[in-house]
């Protein structure tokens, strides 16, 4: 079965500055994608970005990218110039396999101090 | 377009009472999914359906019905509510169960059984 960690519970980073949230997968399936979802205190889970396995290319979505390892099965979300409104948790999720579900981590939750 | 609704946004059950989520979504998607969400923990899927009267399982469906009577609403029904069901609960549709779709997310409803 496919799982996703981060292993990260709590981050925190300064404003305009730059934070990296890890997050690990196992599959055993050569095709599927990974996302890295935001929930801020809202509630209102938001997506962020999404990667292809098959792209070597890492996703970029403004100051939102990705590093993202096959090999490793890694998948980390870079937020350059952090702001205010970046606080949330943030959800990696891995979509695959044979029943092609979203599977979720736990989550890290992210403060931005000013 | 709205996107997902939830109804209601909060409600607290006594143990043993029955109560109805309800969830619509305005974007015409074959698919909509109900997930729960408990403290420290990623979302975990309870039911999903592929269209208008077809239902399936998810990870965590003890305790929980669903229906698919239109393709714009997907209630969750809980029976006999217990403390264990005391979560945040998630709606979710997407066009499609193709593995680059989005799932969209409605606000969620927390319930607490007492």
């Amino acid at each position: 079965a496919q799982t996703v960690t981060q292993s990260q519970p709590e981050m925190s980073v300064q404003e305009a500055e730059t934070v990296t949230l890890s997050c690990t997968y196992d599959t055993s399936e050569s095709d599927y994608y990974l996302f890295w979802y935001k929930q801020p205190p809202s509630r209102q889970m938001i997506l962020v970005i999404r990667q292809e396995a098959y792209k070597q290319q890492n996703a970029t979505e403004n100051r939102f990218s990705v590093n993202f390892q096959k090999a490793a099965k890694s998948f980390s979300l870079k937020i350059s110039d952090s702001q205010l409104g970046d606080a949330a948790m943030y959800f990696c999720a891995y979509k695959g396999g044979a029943t092609n579900k979203l599977i979720f981590g736990t989550g890290t939750l992210l403060a931005v101090q000013p | 377009n709205a996107g997902v609704t939830q109804t209601p946004k909060f409600r607290i059950l006594k143990i043993g009472q029955s109560m109805t989520l309800q969830c619509t979504q305005d974007m015409n998607h074959n698919y909509m999914y109900w997930y729960r969400q408990d403290p420290g923990m990623g979302l975990k899927l309870i039911y999903y359906s592929v269209g208008a009267g077809i239902t399936d399982k998810g990870e965590v469906p003890n305790g929980y019905n669903v229906s698919r009577s239109t393709t714009e609403d997907f209630p969750l029904r809980l029976e006999l509510a217990a403390p264990s069901q005391t979560s945040v609960y998630f709606c979710a549709s997407s066009y499609s169960a193709d593995r680059a779709d989005e799932q969209f997310f409605g606000p969620g409803t927390r319930l607490t059984v007492l």
